[in-house]
């Protein structure tokens, strides 16, 4: 059973538009993050998110995305309007980074901008 | 800024054979993660290494962190096919938001 539910798994979106991505925890948790890879590349951090608010965010995190939890369970990525360049898998994961336990990875959102 | 570096970056062994792949980072930290990744799946973690000189195990892999010469093998014992996979290591930034900064990642690739 998977840690982190993502969805969707795989979405195609025009240039332009506007795409959320969602993410799920099993269980309440306060640590939440969202990383992508492009294909065949490494894993990039984007932001970091405790506590409802945002704790850090990479340069690729720039204006055009944003994070939030808007009912407390949800956690979503939104990207206000897409280029080609963020055609990626975008992972969810969530874990507390003072314990000694792991980050968990969600499943991951395919994002195809054509 | 923090740099993380992985080689070999490609692995092709046969089974049976031993190997260790090999991640260095550039600034201190006391804590590194290994994941597998499969293709087009998720991070699977495989090893929280949370102290220098520690070593961990599991199956095939064992894995290990020396903090003073910022360097974490992973060692693969008697390669199966079945872990042909992508692997990363990562290693927390500064300031303690859970951030992972990974490496390029390695593919191994065993053969029968």
């Amino acid at each position: 059973e998977p840690e982190v539910t993502q969805t969707p798994s795989h979405q195609v979106t025009q240039m332009g538009q506007e795409v959320i991505l969602r993410c799920v925890p099993i269980s309440n948790h306060l640590y939440f993050y969202w990383y992508r890879q492009i294909l065949g590349q490494k894993v990039e951090f984007l932001v970091s998110f405790y506590n409802n608010e945002i704790s850090e965010k990479s340069e690729i995190f720039d204006d055009q995305f944003s994070v939030e939890r808007p009912d407390g369970s949800n956690f979503t990525l939104k990207i206000r309007s897409t280029k080609l360049e963020d055609s990626a898998m975008y992972f969810c994961a969530r874990g507390d980074p003072r314990s000694g336990n792991t980050i968990y990875f969600g499943e991951g959102s395919w994002l195809t901008v054509v | 800024e923090l740099k993380v570096e992985q080689n070999p970056l490609f692995l092709s062994m046969q089974e049976g054979k031993n190997y260790t792949i090999y991640c260095n980072y550039s600034t201190t930290s006391d804590r590194l993660y290994w994941y597998r990744q499969d293709p087009g799946k998720s991070l699977e973690s495989l090893f929280v290494l949370l102290s220098n000189g520690a070593v961990k195990q599991e199956g095939r892999l064992m894995a290990s962190l020396d903090t003073k010469a910022r360097l974490s093998t992973l060692h693969i014992t008697a390669a199966v096919h079945d872990l042909s996979a992508t692997y990363f290591c990562a290693v927390p930034g500064s300031g303690n938001t859970g951030k992972l900064i990974f490496g390029q990642g390695t593919t191994l690739q065993v053969k029968p």
